[in-house]
């Protein structure tokens, strides 16, 4: 159990153009949903918090206009990179955090989407 | 400033003995530390959550230990195999502020047979 599924597992797109990477939780409900961002040899940076039903929470220096998160759902969240730059070229990896955790923090992560700008 | 480092980028050591990482942290208050194996092209995977009461956790080969006053979690792999060599990531744990998790930068592990 406890799986996140992301879509694509890699995309490769040329500049100025938007790319939508969804996040899935397949056999829970999550609450909250987080994004991520990794570059090569460095740790995961937290982007952004997604609460089902609510805007999303943004890390200071993300462009909230620039990565879009929607969270229509409770399996369901997506990251939208728009206008996209090759200095967007990173790995993207999302997390779920499952309903009814309490005071427990677990979350589950995706494979992560590996986004490529020409 | 807020910072979270884990020791040296990579380890090599050999298969059998004990692997032990470190992560460090200053002006930060987490409540919980989790620890993450991640192996490459992939995402994190859970191991441990270590809360701040708690001195020690054991799970099959892991222990983490946590020391609030040092603001340190140590973790250690014993009786290492090769199938451990991965990039282990500890994380601070805000539950109680949304969730957040903030991640070290990572300790890859290399088990040579």
């Amino acid at each position: 159990g406890a799986v996140v599924s992301q879509h694509p597992s890699w995309v490769i797109c040329k500049s100025g153009t938007s790319v939508k990477i969804e996040c899935r939780s397949l056999d829970f409900q999550a609450t909250t949903m987080f994004w991520y961002r990794q570059f090569p040899k460095q740790s995961l940076m937290l982007m952004a918090t997604s609460n089902e039903g609510s805007k999303a929470t943004y890390e200071q220096g993300v462009e909230k206009d620039k990565f879009l998160i929607n969270h229509a759902s409770l399996t369901l969240s997506t990251l939208t990179v728009t206008s996209a730059h090759p200095e967007d070229s990173s790995f993207y990896i999302c997390s779920a955090r499952p309903l009814g955790t309490g005071g427990f923090n677990e979350q589950f992560f995706g494979p992560g989407t590996r986004l490529t700008v020409l | 400033s807020q910072k979270i480092e884990q020791n040296s980028e990579a380890l090599n050591i050999q298969e059998g003995k004990t692997a032990t990482l470190t992560c460090n942290y200053t002006n930060y208050s987490p409540a919980y530390l989790q620890w993450y194996r991640q192996d490459p092209g992939r995402g994190p995977v859970f191991l441990l959550l270590i809360r701040e009461n708690e001195k020690e956790k054991r799970k099959e080969r892991l222990k983490v230990t946590f020391d609030t006053t040092l603001k340190q979690s140590l973790f250690h792999i014993t009786a290492s195999q090769p199938a451990d060599s991965a990039t282990y990531l500890c994380a601070l744990d805000f539950y109680n502020q949304g969730g957040k998790l903030i991640f070290g930068q990572g300790t890859e592990l290399s088990v040579k047979p």
